[in-house]
């Protein structure tokens, strides 16, 4: 399978705690995107990479959050200090620049308890 | 980002034509308009794009008149497992980020 893939699936944390989520996007992809969707709304913009460089950041994206690219290859999400509210479905998407679309992954389901 | 109106939710039955209008009447001259396809518990899938007129692929038609303030996705003989949020979006530049709105729950019935 040569599509964007997002490790963990599923995770179950409970508040206070520090989680992290990994995105591998398609090989010759240079653009990463992260989304966050909640039940029933669409996908939210987070933030994304050209290469290795963040290149915005939505204010969405509180202090807690940290996003990193560090060979312009797979990206980490990281989600410090969670709290019930950061209950989503975390997305992933990728492309190359000029391309017409993002390729999304399967997203990681988060649950805070 | 030209802001879209489509509906919240649809019904059809299996074999039928479906076709979801989405309005977009601040659309700038230089903005695409695009279909995303999400089933439960996926990322969104891209289904088609166009500017202007029609476009036609594998799975889907677009219809987009010559003002381009609306688009219609036309869905051809759907079956149950064309049961999916589709999103219309509008703006979404070659390199930009992608703004989703809550988009359209199609449920196909048998």
């Amino acid at each position: 399978d040569t599509g964007v893939s997002q490790d963990p699936r599923h995770k179950i944390t409970k508040r206070g705690q520090n989680v992290t989520f990994r995105c591998d996007p398609i090989s010759e992809h240079n653009r990463l995107y992260w989304y966050r969707q909640t039940l029933g709304q669409g996908p939210e913009f987070l933030t994304y990479f050209q290469n290795e460089a963040q290149l915005e950041k939505s204010r969405l994206l509180s202090d807690r959050f940290s996003a990193e690219r560090p060979k312009g290859s797979f990206s980490t999400l990281e989600i410090q200090r969670t709290e019930q509210g950061d209950s989503a479905m975390y997305l992933c998407a990728s492309k190359r620049t000029g391309q017409e679309t993002q390729y999304f992954g399967p997203g990681t389901r988060l649950l805070v308890l | 980002l030209a802001k879209t109106t489509q509906p919240i939710s649809m019904d059809s039955y299996e074999g039928q034509e479906v076709n979801i209008t989405c309005s977009h009447n601040n659309i700038a001259t230089n903005d695409y308009i695009t279909w995303y396809q999400q089933f439960p518990s996926q990322g969104p899938r891209f289904i088609i794009q166009g500017y202007k007129t029609k476009v036609t692929n594998e799975v889907a038609s677009l219809f987009i008149p010559a003002d381009r303030k609306s688009s219609t996705l036309s869905l051809p003989r759907v079956s149950l497992s064309d049961t999916a949020v589709y999103y219309c979006l509008v703006g979404e530049g070659r390199d930009d980020k992608i703004i989703f709105g809550k988009g359209t729950r199609l449920h196909i019935l048998p």
